[in-house]
């Protein structure tokens, strides 16, 4: 089977630009997370999802963040406009809420900003 | 002070030494689990534990419910080893769905 899905693998673009990442998750899988990862803060969670309805989207930085599920198999995280500050690798996660609390990753989007 | 704290930060070991990295929680959970991340890759669960030990090949994990610890044991270690080992915990409660990250700890198995 798949696992989670990311794309793309990597993303260099300069600030004040709009930035899209991508995930599709295992399928049958109900909930979705996204999360951040830089040096100085580890792993964040940004996002989490269920049964494609946002459910906690307290860690969103700030409104030039959005993320969208519009259905079961596909998820995307935007930025714009993009800002160095931005440069980190985002994951996408999902898992069977209620059944299990295993997390499954995707392999993640190095995104740098300049 | 965070709520996962793990050690060692970073961990130098020869091929073929037993390793442990620690893990303490100060939160109630409900599950915790270890995560491995190799240089520039991506994140890979190793264990979800609630209670007990769990062993798969060379792994070993056990959590102490009472003492709030977790340790992740590497027998007969291995260069491939090396990597960033993660220390992760679903907190009890209406919030279960999150998971609280430790810092990580950096394994450089030498050959």
């Amino acid at each position: 089977d798949a696992g989670v899905i990311q794309s793309p693998r990597h993303e260099v673009t300069e600030m004040g630009q709009e930035v899209t990442l991508r995930c599709k998750p295992i399928s049958g899988h109900n909930s979705l997370f996204w999360y951040r990862q830089t040096m100085m803060r580890g792993l964040e969670l940004l996002i989490y999802f269920n049964n494609n309805v946002p459910i906690d989207d307290s860690g969103m930085p700030e409104d030039r963040f959005s993320a969208k599920m519009p259905n079961a198999s596909f998820s995307t995280l935007k930025i714009q406009p993009s800002e160095p500050r931005d440069s980190a690798v985002y994951f996408c996660a999902s898992r069977v809420a209620g059944k299990s609390y295993e997390q499954y990753f995707g392999p993640g989007t190095r995104l740098t900003v300049t | 002070k965070n709520e996962v704290e793990q050690s060692p930060q970073n961990l130098t070991a020869q091929e073929g030494e037993f390793i442990t990295i620690n893990c303490s929680y100060s939160v109630g959970i409900s599950a915790l689990h270890w995560l491995q991340q190799h240089p520039g890759g991506g994140i890979v669960s190793l264990f979800m534990l609630s209670s007990g030990k769990k062993k798969h090949g060379r792994l070993i994990a056990t959590i102490n419910i009472q003492e709030k610890h977790s340790s992740l044991h590497i027998t007969a270690s291995h260069p491939r080893d090396s990597a960033v080992y993660i220390c992760a915990v679903n907190p009890s409660g209406g919030s279960n769905y999150k998971l609280t990250f430790g810092k990580g700890t950096l394994l450089t198995v030498n050959p």
